[in-house]
């Protein structure tokens, strides 16, 4: 079992709902990271917090807007998303603060979502 | 343009065969090395990483793998594969001149029993 646990682990959303993924862990890391996995393709970088602070935004559309209520958790709030928008969202947690491969990532199960 | 690639897409094995998986890329200076697993329905997971030091790295459940830095590469390998180490395996690698991070596009390793 993973450290990092993500809720739901399935959503169906239409293009107008207004909806959130949420993802947690206890284990004192102080980056978090939300990654889109499409099937059969490698995970993508879409947001990393460090200490609590949005440092990297790899250019990803208003729609997808992240947030780091505390260390420990991390949300991510969807809004009028497009069905392409439709694929895994995968969140990890690293013990160093800092852009991916820092540190080693923990990954969570992923939340796959699906936009009608 | 700077990139990771594994060049075996899906690979197929009998127990007991040797493992090797390639894993070549194309940024220069420093990097930190990962090789991740995704077993089925599981989470991904690291098998290993390469930060600094001796080249020969090695990992959980036997996997080792060699960093030649004249050839850009990072492949995996294991002597004697199980059916349990049927997966998908993802390299990647942090170019920490471009603070860049990526993941190459996979292997599926199918082992027959």
């Amino acid at each position: 079992d993973t450290e990092v646990t993500q809720t739901p682990k399935h959503l169906v959303m239409g293009m107008k709902n207004k909806k959130s993924l949420k993802c947690e862990q206890h284990m004192g890391h102080r980056a978090m990271y939300w990654y889109k996995q499409k099937a059969k393709k490698p995970p993508e970088l879409m947001f990393v917090y460090s200490y609590e602070k949005l440092s990297i935004n790899e250019s990803v559309p208003s729609r997808f807007s992240p947030e780091c209520p505390n260390s420990s958790l991390l949300n991510l709030h969807l809004h009028a998303l497009q069905p392409e928008d439709s694929a895994l969202y995968l969140c990890a947690s690293s013990p160093v603060a800092g852009p991916p491969g820092t540190g080693e990532l923990f990954f969570g199960e992923g939340s796959r979502l699906t936009v009608l | 343009a700077q990139s990771v690639s594994q060049h075996n897409h899906h690979v197929i094995l009998s127990e007991a065969a040797s493992l090797e998986l390639g894993c070549n890329y194309s940024y220069g200076g420093t990097v930190n090395l990962f090789w991740y697993v995704q077993y089925p329905g599981q989470h991904l997971q690291l098998l290993l990483k390469y930060f600094s030091g001796d080249p020969l790295v090695k990992g959980i459940k036997g996997f080792e793998a060699e960093f030649i830095k004249s050839k850009f590469s990072f492949n995996l390998r294991k002597p004697s594969v199980q059916w349990s180490d049927t997966a998908e395996y993802f390299c990647a690698v942090n170019a920490l001149d471009f603070n860049k991070f990526y993941f190459g596009s996979g292997t599926k390793l199918n082992v027959k029993p």
